[in-house]
């Protein structure tokens, strides 16, 4: 079955360093997001992308966040200086059209 | 007032029972109304959705929407060991459709043998 990968599992940084976040989204979806879990709190969603533009973002992506989809498979988060605050799960989810999201499992990041 | 309200529990039933979780929201503008499951350390999975108001039916698992209460329920029959998970409830207004989810918190159910 299809699934939506994500690298690495586990990230841990320092504050004040760039990270980045892949995702591989099923290979026919065209809309990808991510979003993200701080422990103990709900799921928020961070941004969507469509033909490799943002088409929705939230007050939490601000301008240290970014999205790219660098090659026909990959879709990426930059962090650009991480905070504390920025210690989360982050989703990636993709889909075909405007329908059903599929996430991956997730990718932990700690910022120390 | 939060915009998405979900009791976390944890909820603990034993096996067979029938469990029942609940929603609350405050934007009147939603209109799809999603369950997901998710497992520890594994991202949420649909259950379920529905459109606007009524009632909708899959197997053990059953979803309800009342847009006059703001409400939403979903009931799972005969619960097996496996249903543990956390639920989280979600939902988007008609001009984001599944692109913008709001969550709740999650309910996590523990079912015992």
């Amino acid at each position: 079955e299809p699934e939506v990968t994500q690298t690495p599992s586990h990230q841990v940084t320092q504050m004040g360093q760039e990270v980045i976040l892949r995702c591989v989204p099923i290979s026919n979806h065209l809309y990808f997001y991510w979003y993200r879990q701080i422990l103990g709190q709900k799921v928020e969603f961070l941004v969507s992308f469509y033909n490799n533009e943002i088409s929705e973002k939230s007050e939490i992506f601000d301008d240290q966040f970014s999205v790219e989809r660098p090659d026909g498979s990959n879709f990426t988060l930059k962090i650009r200086s991480t905070k504390l605050e920025d210690s989360a799960m982050y989703f990636c989810a993709s889909s075909e059209n405007t329908g059903e999201l599929f996430f991956g499992e997730g990718s932990r990041l700690t910022v120390l | 007032q939060k915009e998405v309200e979900q009791d976390p529990g944890p909820l603990s039933v034993p096996e067979g029972a029938i469990v029942s979780l609940n929603c609350t929201y405050s934007n009147s503008a939603f209109q799809y109304f999603m369950w997901y499951r998710q497992y520890s350390r594994k991202g949420p999975e649909l259950l379920m959705y529905t459109y606007s108001s009524g009632n909708k039916e899959d197997g053990r698992f059953t979803a309800q929407v009342d847009k006059s209460s703001k409400y939403i329920s979903l009931f799972i029959r005969d619960s097996q060991p496996s249903d543990s998970a956390t639920y989280l409830c979600a939902m988007s207004d008609k001009n984001t459709g599944f692109q913008k989810l709001v969550f709740g918190t999650g309910t996590r159910l523990l079912v015992s043998p």
